[in-house]
């Protein structure tokens, strides 16, 4: 079973219409994080933010907002009034502890593709 | 932006022949690793280190080898390099192993 879901691969929307891309996770940790990372056509990929398992405040960073639910594993992202440069592939992550080392590692969902039609 | 750059940003190479890609910080981050992006798999995790000498693997480390011999320099080995290993390659670092990673450019492999 995948550890993180993200069940949309591509989304389409028109510019200034929010979107909200989608995220679920699997894990037995009571100790664990949560990231989003943005890909762009560009390639590079670019961190946006970090949640802990022990924090469920929700956050908002100008246009973006981050949704963590624990009691549905979720944690989504949304972008409010979207605008063609938010075009990119948006990454879900997991970090969670490992057998050895007492280290974390991070497991990746597989995508999100949104398109800003202008 | 973190300091981390890859060496070389695009290679083609031969099936069978050796491969090493180099990754570089200038962070002084304790936690390095290298990851492929495929199409429809995402970014998985080949190996990582959490400081010199000190590595170990990921979810698809066959076929790949590392070493880490000064804390700015990890290097990511194909001892004969085959089709399946065509892919983009990321480095990528991190203070702690819980927190975010910083990524490096990418390195685009193809194997003929």
């Amino acid at each position: 079973a995948q550890k993180v879901t993200q069940a949309q691969t591509e989304i389409s929307v028109v510019e200034k219409e929010d979107v909200t891309l989608d995220c679920v996770y699997e894990t037995r940790d009571t100790t664990y994080y949560l990231f989003w990372y943005k890909q762009p056509p560009s390639g590079e990929l670019v961190f946006l933010i970090r949640r802990n398992s022990f924090d469920e405040q929700n956050e908002i960073s100008g246009r973006y907002s981050w949704n963590f639910q624990k009691s549905t594993s979720s944690f989504n992202f949304t972008i409010t009034a979207s605008q063609v440069v938010d075009s990119a592939v948006y990454f879900c992550a997991l970090s969670e502890a490992t057998a050895g080392a007492g280290s974390y590692q991070l497991t990746f969902g597989k995508g999100t593709k949104l398109s800003v039609i202008p | 932006d973190a300091g981390i750059t890859q060496s070389p940003r695009h290679k083609v190479t031969e099936t069978g022949t050796p491969v090493t890609l180099r990754c570089h910080q200038t962070e002084n981050h304790r936690y390095m690793y290298w990851y492929r992006q495929d199409p429809g798999h995402g970014l998985r995790l080949i190996h990582y280190s959490y400081g010199v000498k000190d590595t170990d693997k990921g979810e698809v480390s066959d076929g790949y080898s590392v070493s880490r011999s000064k804390t700015e320099d990890f290097l990511l080995t194909l001892e004969s390099a085959t089709s399946s290993q065509t892919s983009v390659y990321f480095c990528a670092i991190s203070e702690t192993s819980a927190y975010e990673q910083y990524f490096g450019p990418g390195t685009r492999l193809t194997v003929t």
